[in-house]
């Protein structure tokens, strides 16, 4: 089955730089790939997607790159904002089970 | 409109006691997903129905967990003799089971053992 492996486990930023997390995926045929935002003690909230057939995916100050032949995929967030301090989840989707796996998460701290 | 809901929000029982767990999805939502999710982790697939059948229930970690979606709407995860490892928090998601993929997260339920 499919197995995501997710890095930096922690990151701590300065207000206004730029924070990439980095996930890697071992099921070349997952073809979905959704980053989720989770703060203490709320429900994973999905902030941006991408499907296999694009490269790159942007919203905002939001990113996320695709590369299907090295099968990993990144989250780029540009400008931080103490707001966007929680708990990140990268998730791929099974192609033949249609379950998601996620990875273990990224606790991210931008300080003000 | 509406999002997932989930009942209770919080359930603390004591080790051996059956418990249930239940999920609204969003109204017209085919594809129904339970997770559960320890500290500190990410969310761990449990099971996914497809309308009112299971079309991957792999997750389920052993014969004391169930979960039925009998009329393809609400769901129910049942739990059976509790023990202090299966204390958690319980999630529900809810896609329209086909494309575009996006799942969305109930608030969960946090079961606690005693």
């Amino acid at each position: 089955g499919e197995n995501v492996e997710q890095h930096p486990s922690t990151l701590s930023v300065q207000e206004g730089d730029s924070a990439v997390i980095k996930c890697t995926y071992s099921d070349s045929a997952s073809n979905y790939f959704p980053w989720y935002k989770q703060e203490l003690g709320k429900r994973p909230q999905l902030i941006i997607d991408i499907r296999s057939n694009v490269g790159e995916k942007k919203d905002q100050r939001i990113a996320v790159t695709l590369n299907k032949t090295a099968k990993h995929f990144s989250l780029h967030i540009t400008e931080t904002q103490p707001e966007d301090s929680a708990v990140y989840f990268c998730a791929a989707r099974d192609n033949y089970g249609q379950n998601f796996v996620f990875g273990p998460g990224t606790r991210l701290s931008v300080l003000p | 409109g509406a999002g997932v809901s989930q009942t209770p929000s919080n359930k603390v029982t004591e080790k051996g006691k059956y418990v249930e767990l239940r999920c609204d999805p969003i109204s017209g939502h085919t594809a129904l997903y339970w997770y559960r999710q320890s500290l500190g982790q990410g969310p761990e697939f449990l099971i996914y129905f497809q309308g009112t059948g299971a079309a991957d229930d792999s997750g389920l970690p052993n014969d004391r967990f169930f979960a039925v979606r009998p009329e393809g709407s609400v769901s129910t995860l049942k739990i059976q003799r509790t023990e202090r490892g299966d204390s958690a928090v319980y999630l529900c998601a809810s896609s329209s089971g086909q494309g575009p993929y996006e799942q969305y997260f109930g608030p969960g339920t946090r079961l606690t053992v005693t």
